[in-house]
């Protein structure tokens, strides 16, 4: 059972948005910041998304992050077939350890 | 460019210990977090702790206390996770992760190392 809470599964097709929701805690995405991070089979984890909205060099900006109150989102747009990945949320809890989400297969039909 | 390089694939009987090594380069290794997470076969991501390679001070998660053990040698920019009283359910890949230290996420990931508990 994860701490932050995200749908399993999504999907839509070709150049169509999605967006994933990770749902918390004031003790943990009410007071901290998000991360967001994709992880292409067979793959480490890439981070996607730092401090709720940033995107690190390198990162599309298909892909944007947003935060409100203790819930965050990821949205993709222009989707691509290239983009059929696990995408978890992550953040700081106030028990000092970090939490992410259960993580969400996204599909692109 | 910033890389983090692990030992490779073990194999362990219950009850036995595993340690793990990452190398990093291309970044100056003492001024970053290093975490380490896992990923058992087919599930989500689990935070093991982190080490301070500066101070080689440590935050573990509570449900490792007791089992887990992270160390650095910065003579040779090197963390390690140890585990100790393996199970079975400790099957899964292991992850060291670069952590900035003004912020709370994770930019950066090893390739994984697999550990493989069976009898």
């Amino acid at each position: 059972q994860s701490v932050l809470t995200q749908p399993p599964s999504v999907s839509a097709a070709p150049g169509q948005k999605v967006t994933i929701s990770c749902s918390g805690s004031s003790s943990n995405i009410g007071n901290n910041y998000v991360s967001w991070y994709q992880q292409l089979p067979g793959t480490a984890p890439k981070l996607l998304i730092y401090e709720n909205n940033k995107r690190p060099s390198g990162i599309p900006d298909r892909f944007s992050g947003s935060k409100s109150g203790t819930s965050a989102t990821l949205g993709i747009t222009g989707l691509q077939t290239g983009d059929e990945a696990d995408y978890y949320c992550g953040t700081w809890d106030s028990s000092l350890e970090k939490v992410f989400g259960g993580g969400t297969k996204l599909t692109v039909l | 460019q910033v890389q983090l390089v692990q030992s490779g694939a073990e194999v362990k009987k219950p009850g036995a210990s595993v340690k793990v090594s990452c190398k990093a380069s291309g970044y100056t290794f003492t001024g970053y977090y290093m975490h380490w997470v896992r990923q058992a076969p087919g599930q989500g991501l689990e935070w093991m702790g982190r080490i301070n390679p500066n101070s080689g001070g440590t935050n573990y998660a509570q449900k490792f206390q007791g089992r887990v053990t992270m160390t650095r040698d910065t003579s040779i920019s090197t963390a390690y996770m140890e585990l100790s009283r393996l199970r079975s359910d400790d099957t899964a890949v292991y992850y060291c992760a670069r952590g900035p230290p003004t912020t709370v996420t994770i930019d950066y990931w090893g390739q994984g190392t697999l550990v493989t508990v069976s009898s």
